[in-house]
């Protein structure tokens, strides 16, 4: 069984720019989670979707937003990118809103 | 005070020993516990879960959770030196959220 799939998994974007990441979760997992992670900051919880829909967000500005589609892959969106941006983004798939299983993550340098 | 408390450690266990790794959490509603364990420019792989005061026996992993004392931890014994790496806690509050809240991590070194 494939894993969770995040694509691309480097980036390098200039300050001001925008940037989208996506998601495959494992197949069948309906819920899609985003989380960011800095050295300073540790991982911290971005949104959830389930079933199309955001259900839960985090303490982010709202340049950070996301989208899920019918086939439960996720896109999330920075936009006017600004240095402290640049992190590790996680995405993780979850069958019942319990375990969660992350994708190998998209490294995002802004410069 | 955060919401998941781990100390960063390092926590270095001579090879073959038990590690025992510290989780607390502030909220009392918190349901759900997980325990992963992230190598160093990986991303963080599930090891354990556990949802009801105990312990929980995974190999040679146990999760012990006690709900009382908003205290999880994670025992692995017979540590190798391939267990290096930072354990990341994570709770989950209600069950209508699939939002995790996760420590900063403790980094265990296993010395052969």
């Amino acid at each position: 069984k494939a894993g969770v799939t995040q694509t691309p998994r480097y980036l390098i974007k200039t300050r001001g720019q925008q940037v989208t990441l996506s998601c495959s979760p494992i197949s069948g997992h309906r819920s899609v989670s985003w989380y960011q992670q800095t050295p300073g900051q540790g991982l911290q919880f971005l949104f959830e979707y389930f079933s199309e829909t955001q259900r839960n967000k985090g303490n982010f500005p709202g340049r950070f937003s996301g989208r899920q589609f019918s086939n439960s892959r996720s896109e999330m969106n920075v936009s006017t990118l600004e240095l402290g941006d640049s992190a590790l983004y996680l995405c993780a798939s979850s069958l019942d809103r319990l375990e969660a299983f992350f994708g190998q993550g998209t490294r995002l340098t802004v410069v | 005070q955060k919401e998941v408390e781990q100390n960063s450690g390092p926590l270095s266990v001579p090879e073959g020993a038990i590690a025992s790794l510290n989780c607390t959490y502030s909220d009392r509603g918190s349901q759900s516990f997980f325990w992963y364990r992230q190598y160093s420019g990986k991303s963080p792989e599930l090891i354990m879960s556990i949802y009801s005061n105990g312990d929980k026996e995974d190999g040679r992993f146990t999760a012990q959770l006690n709900k009382a004392s908003q205290y999880v931890s994670l025992l692995i014994r017979d540590s190798q030196p391939s267990d290096s790496a930072t354990y990341l806690c994570a709770v989950k509050g209600s069950s209508n959220t699939g939002k995790l809240i996760f420590g900063q991590g403790t980094t265990l070194q296993v010395k052969p």
